[in-house]
């Protein structure tokens, strides 16, 4: 079975302390994903890496950045933690396998409920 | 740039019957794919079905299908015969092909929550 594991399923951290969200994926995926989850907002995406050290913004980068040191493992910091950057936090794995395999889907790890007071 | 739009903040369906979930994607990629993900209230994403671009013929799985018009830009998740355990948040998500600048890139819709009634 495909494992995409987050580091804790809850956080809660001071305003202004730096955040390090980890994600690990044992399937070898090229693709990794970080969401958020707020109500009503469904998940956007933050950032995704395609390969080692490869980024890519994605909708809401803004007081995020993320490291992809290791195929296996996308980390999501939170430099500067704020009370609006409360809420929970997906991390995904897939191939990229666009042209022979179009259909891969995105793994989902259980997801981090983060709080910032 | 790519954008998917989920109108339905909330539905209610008597089980056994069927119920639509609509989905409506913009992209100006020709070469994209469509994906429907469950996830209940124990928050995991469960990956229920998809659909290509290029595919001829509407997706099938189980109860679940998908009617998709390019034309219109639409996805629609169709679940027949519904289930109390059908009861969730479904999301519609789209990914871009190679074409497009952002190969592999997934977003996601705002989510229908769905509530099956005995």
């Amino acid at each position: 079975d495909v494992k995409v594991t987050q580091s804790s399923r809850y956080l809660v951290k001071r305003t202004g302390e730096k955040v390090f969200l980890e994600c690990v994926q044992d399937m070898d995926h090229e693709n990794m994903f970080w969401y958020r989850q707020d109500p009503g907002l469904g998940l956007r995406l933050i950032y995704f890496s395609y390969d080692v050290k490869m980024k890519e913004k994605g909708d809401i980068p803004e007081g995020y950045s993320v490291s992809r040191e290791k195929k296996e493992r996308f980390s999501l910091i939170l430099e500067s933690a704020s009370t609006n950057q409360t809420s929970m936090y997906l991390c995904a794995s897939s191939l990229d396998r666009a042209l022979t395999q179009p259909n891969t889907e995105a793994f989902f790890g259980q997801g981090t409920r983060l709080t910032v007071v | 740039a790519q954008k998917i739009t989920q109108t339905q903040p909330g539905m209610f369906v008597q089980e056994k019957e069927a119920v639509t979930l609509d989905c409506t994607y913009d992209t100006s990629d020709p070469s994209y794919g469509l994906f429907w993900y469950k996830q209940p209230s124990s928050g995991e994403m469960i990956f229920l079905i998809y659909q290509g671009s290029y595919d001829q013929q509407n997706a099938t799985e189980g109860r679940y299908s998908l009617n998709f018009q390019k034309a219109r830009k639409s996805a629609n998740l169709v679940i027949s015969a519904s289930q109390l355990g059908d009861s969730a948040m479904y999301f519609c998500a789209m990914r871009e092909g190679p074409s497009g600048g952002a190969t592999n890139k997934l977003i996601f819709g705002t989510g229908t929550l769905l509530a099956v009634q005995p």
